[in-house]
This record gives structure tokens, sequence and C-alpha cells, in this order.
């Protein structure tokens, strides 16, 4: 279990540009997540996968947000013409089913996005 | 709409004393929760769960209340060691959904030595 892993752990854009970040998961989990954290507030869900197939997206996710899951493993999550407000923690997770306690999510340690 | 509220952004506790996290949800379709800790810098991790259909559950010096007519559950964690200080967090999920895990905004527990 080498844990999930997130790249890179920063990233500094300007307003307008796209950006994309990674996720691996842990190998032998086959649901994927996506959750954006800001200050003060918990982690907030915006998707999630199930091996490749996108199975809910919450209407946080406007439409310059596109998750893909190509092959069921790794996790890209790619933002458009980023806005100030897109500025925060994106947090990958993964489990091996649904989010139940013998199945908990486990968290990669997050991309921090801050668009100037 | 938040649905799951912790009210309380901070808690500072002595070491050696019981902690009580407490946490309150307005959707009545959940029916499992659950809290994660976080440290600087890092994930978040899971703690303990509790389901719907028990209102106690311990794992060693942690322990999860659930009141569900109350729509409230509780954290104890005793004895409380610096070691817990972090951000401890509330969830809760649905049966119609159980991947789809609603975090609260999280109380910054400080164990003071």
């Amino acid at each position: 279990d080498t844990g999930v892993s997130q790249n890179p752990r920063h990233k500094i854009t300007k307003r307008g540009q796209n950006v994309t970040f990674r996720c691996d998961p842990i190998s032998e989990h086959n649901r994927l997540y996506w959750y954006r954290q800001t200050l003060g507030q918990g982690p907030e869900f915006l998707t999630y996968f199930q091996n490749e197939a996108q199975l809910e997206k919450s209407r946080l996710l406007s439409d310059r947000f596109s998750a893909e899951r190509p092959k069921g493993s790794f996790s890209t999550l790619e933002i458009q013409r980023t806005e100030q407000g897109d500025s925060a923690m994106y947090l990958c997770a993964s489990s091996r089913r649904g989010g139940k306690g013998n199945s908990p999510l486990h968290f990669g340690n997050g991309t921090r996005l801050t668009v100037t | 709409d938040q649905q799951v509220k912790q009210n309380s952004p901070s808690l500072s506790v002595q070491e050696g004393r019981i902690s009580i996290l407490n946490c309150d949800y307005t959707n009545s379709m959940f029916d499992y929760f659950l809290w994660y800790k976080k440290y600087p810098a890092e994930g978040p991790t899971f703690l303990i769960s509790i389901s719907s259909i028990k209102d106690k559950n311990e794992d060693g010096r942690f322990t999860v209340f659930l009141n569900k007519s109350a729509k409230h559950l509780s954290l104890h964690i005793v004895p409380s060691q610096p070691g817990d200080s972090a951000v401890y967090f509330c969830a809760a999920s649905a049966k119609t959904s159980y991947d789809k895990v609603i975090f609260g905004p999280g109380t910054s527990l400080s164990v003071i030595p």
C-alpha cells in the first residue's frame, strides 16, 4: 500500500490558463474520488469513478472542469480558463468500494492551486 | 446549504482529559457517519465510523455516539494526547449514494501538554 499520490503538490497559474492535476490511487482500489477544499471548509465532493466510469458529478463541477480515468487506474482533473475562485486544495481519494467504514476513503496529500 | 455542521471551529483540551467533538446533520437520508482526522499538509485519514443501526462504536481511545432523533453525533477521545492535535472532520453518506461522502467544516483540536 503505497498510498494515494497526487501531482503536482502546488500549482500557481494565471487567470485564464488551463491546468491539469494527476492522481494515482492505491492500486487495488477501483473507486476514485475528487474533492475540493477551501480555507475553513471541509472537503467538497466533486466527482467519482468506479473503474473508468464517471458515475456522479457535483453541480460544483462546472463546464470548465473535466475529469477522466481512462484505464481505470490514474485520473486527471483539468480546469480550463481558470478563475481566482478556483484557488483551493484539490484532494483525490480512492477506496475498494463504496465509502463505508470497511472501505474508507484514502486521501492523497492534495494539489494546492493558486490562481493569480 | 450545509448538510453536516460542526459548530465549534476549535477546541483546546488538557492532555489526559476527554475531548468531545460535536456534529449535527440535517439530511434525514444520512445513515452512515464517519470521522476523519487531518494533520497540516496531509490529506484526511479515516478514524472511526458508525452505522445508523447503532448508537455507539468504540475503537481504542475513540468512541463515536449517534443520536438519530436529534440528528447529532459526537466523537470522544479519552485520554487526549498531544498527537491528537489535528483538524477533525465529521462526514456522512446516504444509502442512496454511499460513495458521495459529505464533510463538515471541521473542528481544530489542540491538546495541551
